[in-house]
């Protein structure tokens, strides 16, 4: 069965912090993807990889920062946490081949509570 | 740009009511079209999908047909249960994401079944 994990279901940080939010999946996926989930604005791409060491902005990077050092691993950095980036924090995968229509599979989320 | 819209939630029924979730979309070529569910404290998962115009996407009893004439994908069931109580996601892959399965995401559609 496919398989995305992430490092924690709950964390609670302090404004000024430095946050890693780690991310495996075990489908040998070339594409890797953050998102944040907020009410009433769905899911917005923070950033994604399409291979290892490699990295594309997506529609809101800024405060953010990511790291893919292995296929399988997907980190997400908060440089320095502040209030406006507690959020449910959602990673993804998917594979490159196959044509149109790529399904991207979900680990369970993050929820980050900043104080 | 790209963007998906879909009706504002929550959406209230009782058990065996008719589901209709409108999701509209603005995209230039043929997009693939996807609806996403998450159940409560769950990541999303893939529904169903349809990768080309005339397309009818199905799955555990739902469905939707990829009109391009109206640019729409409202999803469907016929007799909602208590299990399907979650939130559902429609979303767009451009023709120009292909490659790295980027999503667009529709802001989300709570639907809660009372039994």
């Amino acid at each position: 069965d496919v398989k995305v994990t992430q490092s924690s279901r709950y964390l609670v940080k302090r404004t000024g912090e430095k946050v890693f939010l780690e991310c495996v999946q075990d489908m040998d996926h070339e594409n890797m993807f953050w998102y944040r989930q907020d009410p009433g604005l769905g899911l917005r791409l923070i950033y994604f990889s399409y291979d290892v060491k490699m990295k594309e902005k997506g529609d809101i990077p800024e405060g953010y920062s990511v790291s893919r050092e292995k296929k399988e691993r997907f980190s997400l950095i908060l440089e320095s946490a502040s209030t406006n980036q507690t959020s449910m924090y959602l990673c993804a995968s998917s594979e490159t081949s196959g044509g149109p229509g790529k399904t991207q599979y979900f680990g369970p989320g993050t929820r980050l509570l900043v104080l | 740009g790209n963007s998906v819209t879909q009706m504002e939630g929550p959406v209230t029924l009782s058990e065996e009511a008719f589901l209709t979730i409108n999701c509209t979309y603005t995209a230039t070529g043929y997009p693939s079209l996807f609806w996403y569910v998450q159940y409560p404290g769950e990541g999303l998962q893939l529904l169903l999908k349809a990768t080309k115009a005339d397309d009818k996407g199905s799955n555990k009893g739902f469905e939707a047909t990829y009109r391009k004439e109206t640019t729409s994908f409202h999803l469907e069931k016929g007799s909602v249960q208590v299990s399907d109580s979650a939130v559902y996601f429609c979303a767009l892959s451009d023709r120009g994401s292909s490659n790295t399965g980027k999503l667009i995401f529709g802001q989300g559609t709570t639907l809660q079944v009372k039994p």
